[in-house]
This record gives C-alpha cells, structure tokens and sequence, in this order.
C-alpha cells in the first residue's frame, strides 16, 4: 500500500531556530501533499496544500514566511518552521494523494512533533 | 458555526456494547465523507468511506444524511482495541479534508 514517510518523528529545539520536517512518498509519485498540525485535543488544522513545483496555498491565518513550504520533486515535500516559538510546539502532519483522493486515497505520514523550548 | 462538528465525549463503555457516533457537517456541498481512526499520539488512519447508501466493514456500519447533512458510525461489540479518537472528515469539492475535532471512545473491561 501507499507509505508515506514523515521525518523526525519528534524535535525539541530552542526558542528562534528553523526546524525542518520531511515528508516522502516512498512508492508512489504525490503531485500535491497536505500539511496538517494539530494541538493536544483538537482537530487536524489543514495549513497548506503543497503542489510539486509551484507554491504551496496556504490557508487563512498561516504565515507563508513563517511555514516554509518546499515541494522540489514529486516524492517530497518540506516544511520548515522558522524563528520557532513556544506556541509552535505542536504535532505536524503531512499526508499526500494517490490515485482517487475522494475514494479516501489520502495516506499519512506518521507526524512530526514539534516541542519549541 | 464549524464546517464539520463532532462530540468530543469521552464515550466510555464496557466491552460488547454498541455505541455510535454522529458528525454534522455545514456545507451541502460536500462530497465526500469518511471516518478516520487516531490513536494517542499517533496519525490518522482510515477507518472507512460513507456512501450515501450507507456501508458495513466487519463491526463497523456508516450512514450519510444528506437531508440533515450528518453522517454516523456505529461500532457494534465493542473491543478494548476500538479505544481511541474516531474522526469525521468531509471534502467539499477538492481534495481538500476537513476534520472534525474527533469523538474518543474508551472501551472498558
């Protein structure tokens, strides 16, 4: 089945650093993957959508130069947190399509979570 | 109002029973429907897709109300492993997900 490879699985870094979160599709080619974060008890947060070689859309309220997102190949997909504050400590998510997206095709990576000291 | 709302319980209930969850959904025009199981700490996982004809896996059954614009999940025999946090997802014309906040179900010896 599809896999989807998320790296770290969790980091803690200080206050004002950039972190870097990848997320591969190891058997299957995403033209378009989805970055999620969700905080303790609350819904998966769709923050932007990540198109292979062009920019990523981001939702209403997400900082684009805050979360960078780069989408260089059609098997990866990177999201950078920068000047990273307490109140991004959170659990990142990525997730990509393969083949139908509405017949459930969505697979997810197995999340990143982001403790910002 | 929420684009998809769910009760966040918790829903404790002994091992055997049958409970079931409900998931409102604002837009009309949404698609497509499905339910997505999370464990603590770990990342959603597919459960299973509603069709508008209602659908059945095993233990689990789906229903989709259109008219109310609701859709349901019933667990029948409950197991200690079905405890974990049941999330409703809505797509609304792309391939865009919208998750409910989830409902957590904790199945009891």
């Amino acid at each position: 089945g599809a896999v989807v490879s998320q790296h770290p699985s969790w980091v803690i870094c200080k206050s004002g650093t950039s972190v870097k979160i990848e997320c591969r599709s190891l058997d299957f080619q995403a033209t378009t993957m989805f970055w999620y974060r969700q905080f303790p008890k609350q819904s998966l947060m769709l923050m932007a959508t990540s198109n292979e070689g062009s920019k990523a859309t981001y939702e209403q309220g997400v900082e684009k130069d805050k979360f960078l997102i780069n989408h260089a190949s059609l098997t990866l997909s990177t999201l950078t947190v920068t000047s990273a504050h307490p109140e991004d400590s959170s659990f990142y998510i990525c997730s990509a399509i393969r083949g139908q997206g509405r017949s459930g095709g969505y697979t997810f990576g197995s999340g990143t979570r982001l403790t910002v000291v | 109002r929420k684009e998809v709302e769910q009760d966040p319980g918790p829903f404790n209930v002994p091992e055997g029973a049958t409970v079931a969850f409900n998931c409102t959904y604002s837009n009309s025009a949404s698609q497509s429907f499905f339910w997505y199981r999370q464990d603590c700490r770990k990342e959603p996982k597919l459960l299973m897709s509603v069709y508008s004809s209602g659908n059945e896996d095993g233990r689990f059954t789906a229903q989709l109300n259109r008219a109310s614009q609701y859709i349901s999940l019933l667990i029948r025999d409950s197991k200690l492993s079905d405890s974990a946090t049941y999330l409703c997802v809505v797509t609304s014309g792309t391939y865009k997900y919208i998750f409910g906040t989830g409902t957590r179900l904790k199945v009891l010896a």
